[in-house]
């Protein structure tokens, strides 16, 4: 089964909105990335936020774990239009490092 | 900069045909993977390669199997493909930074079995 799950699987917002997308894994983890994905693309790497960091900032993206709730979530604030992707969450699984497994995603709608 | 680059970008398959999808990347990454993406499902790891001449399963293994020829190219093959195979893979390769893979993906190849 799936490590990783997100939700909402769908998100539609107003360019100049701050949008939120969360993702809940199974196991133990030491990190956890987030990557996105533009339509009929491969995914590109955001941002990794590690096991003993609870928040971490990037440009516009805001990242939050909560190891005791399995649960991260990734902000997006001041969207624009070139925000519109589908956005995955990935985590190492079964113990190895190279071995990510990645969540359900959440596409993200950003209407000018 | 090419980065990671796969072979072919669309084929289409009849059931029960074969071929071998191909993956090179020129970033001197040591491990390489298969993934493949259908609709509602994400990314589903197929098999992964953490070094040259090595390979291991993923979460969907089944139906498929791989070659690291050397540690630029990552092959992934379908000895007699299914319609449940039909789906868009993708390759990608990593190298460890600070104790975690940051993976670069290639442009994908869709794939249709009829």
């Amino acid at each position: 089964s799936q490590q990783g799950e997100e939700d909402p699987q769908a998100l539609s917002i107003q360019e100049g909105e701050n949008a939120t997308m969360n993702c809940s894994y199974k196991t133990s983890i030491n990190n956890l990335q987030w990557y996105r994905q533009n339509s009929g693309r491969g995914l590109v790497h955001l941002i990794l936020i590690r096991s003993n960091e609870r928040e971490k900032h990037s440009g516009r993206l805001r990242v939050t774990l909560d190891t005791s709730k399995k649960s991260s979530s990734l902000l997006i604030t001041a969207s624009r239009a070139a925000d519109t992707a589908s956005y995955f969450c990935a985590t190492p699984y079964g113990g190895a490092t190279n071995k990510l497994i990645f969540g359900t995603g959440t596409l993200l709608a950003v209407q000018p | 900069n090419a980065g990671v680059t796969q072979t072919p970008k669309f084929q289409v398959l009849k059931t029960g045909q074969s071929m071998t999808l191909q993956c090179a990347q020129d970033m001197n990454h040591n491990s390489m993977y298969w993934y493949r993406q259908d609709p509602g499902m994400g990314l589903r790891l197929i098999y992964y390669s953490a070094s040259e001449g090595t390979t291991d399963k993923g979460e969907v293994p089944n139906g498929y199997n791989v070659s690291r020829l050397n540690k630029r190219e990552f092959s992934l093959r379908l000895e007699s493909a299914a319609p449940s195979q039909t789906s868009v893979y993708f390759c990608a390769s990593s190298a460890q930074t600070g104790g975690f893979e940051k993976l670069f993906f290639g442009s994908g190849t869709q794939l249709s079995v009829l």
